[in-house]
């Protein structure tokens, strides 16, 4: 089975600076996606970013970058230039391929990230 | 992307009642899937609703527990029954908009039992 981990609890970070996000997965399979999601106070999962494992370049959303290792399953959220409306819960996830897993997402722990004005 | 609304977006509950969580999509889906959040944790997927046949469920939870219905492309429940202290998380129901589209997330139902 897929295990996702995301060893930073917490994080917190100066506005307008940056602040990168862990990931790492464990998986079998050579062909899956990867997620960014985020969960502020109000609760809604909000997607921030995906990444599709058969594609080497990393995927780029406005402020929000990935740097995908698929040898080393690291999958890291970088956030430039963070803003107050950034704080929330960063939560990453894996989905198997579509013919497998009937698209199942499998969550990491998640990081609580605090942005100081 | 699908816009999911989940009705009612919390609840308190006596021990021992049931109570069903609606999830409403406004465009047809192919599937959608109903996470339990316990306090202060991850997300965790409790089943995966099947348009016109029976929920599948993950290790762990029971149809007699979490029954869940989906009648069409677009709407599904979740009941919790027999509820206990235990029970008390936020549930949260999810689509893809496609075969290869991500998951969207309704804004989730927290319930507490007393």
């Amino acid at each position: 089975a897929q295990t996702v981990t995301q060893s930073q609890p917490e994080m917190s970070v100066q506005e307008a600076e940056t602040v990168t996000l862990s990931c790492t997965y464990d998986t079998s399979e050579s062909d899956y996606y990867l997620f960014w999601y985020k969960q502020p106070p109000s609760r809604q999962m909000i997607l921030v970013i995906r990444q599709e494992a058969y594609k080497q370049q990393n995927a780029t959303e406005n402020r929000f970058s990935v740097n995908f290792q698929k040898a080393a399953k690291s999958f890291s959220l970088k956030i430039s230039d963070s803003q107050l409306g950034d704080a929330a819960m960063y939560f990453c996830a894996y989905r198997s391929p579509l013919i497998q897993g009937a698209q199942k997402l499998v969550f990491g722990q998640g990081t609580r990230l605090t942005i100081n004005p | 992307s699908a816009v999911i609304s989940q009705k009612p977006s919390r609840d308190i509950c006596q021990r021992g009642t049931s109570l069903t969580i609606q999830c409403q999509v406004d465009s047809q889906v192919t599937m959608m899937f109903w996470y339990r959040q316990q306090p202060g944790q991850s997300l965790t997927l409790i089943a995966t609703a099947n348009q016109g046949s029976e929920a599948t469920y993950e290790s762990g939870f029971v149809i007699d527990k979490f029954p869940i219905s989906r009648p069409n492309l677009t709407f599904s429940t979740l009941t919790v029954s027999n509820m206990s202290p235990e029970d008390s998380s936020i549930y949260l129901c999810s689509a893809t908009d496609g075969l290869y589209g991500p998951q969207h997330f309704g804004d989730g139902t927290r319930l507490s039992i007393l």
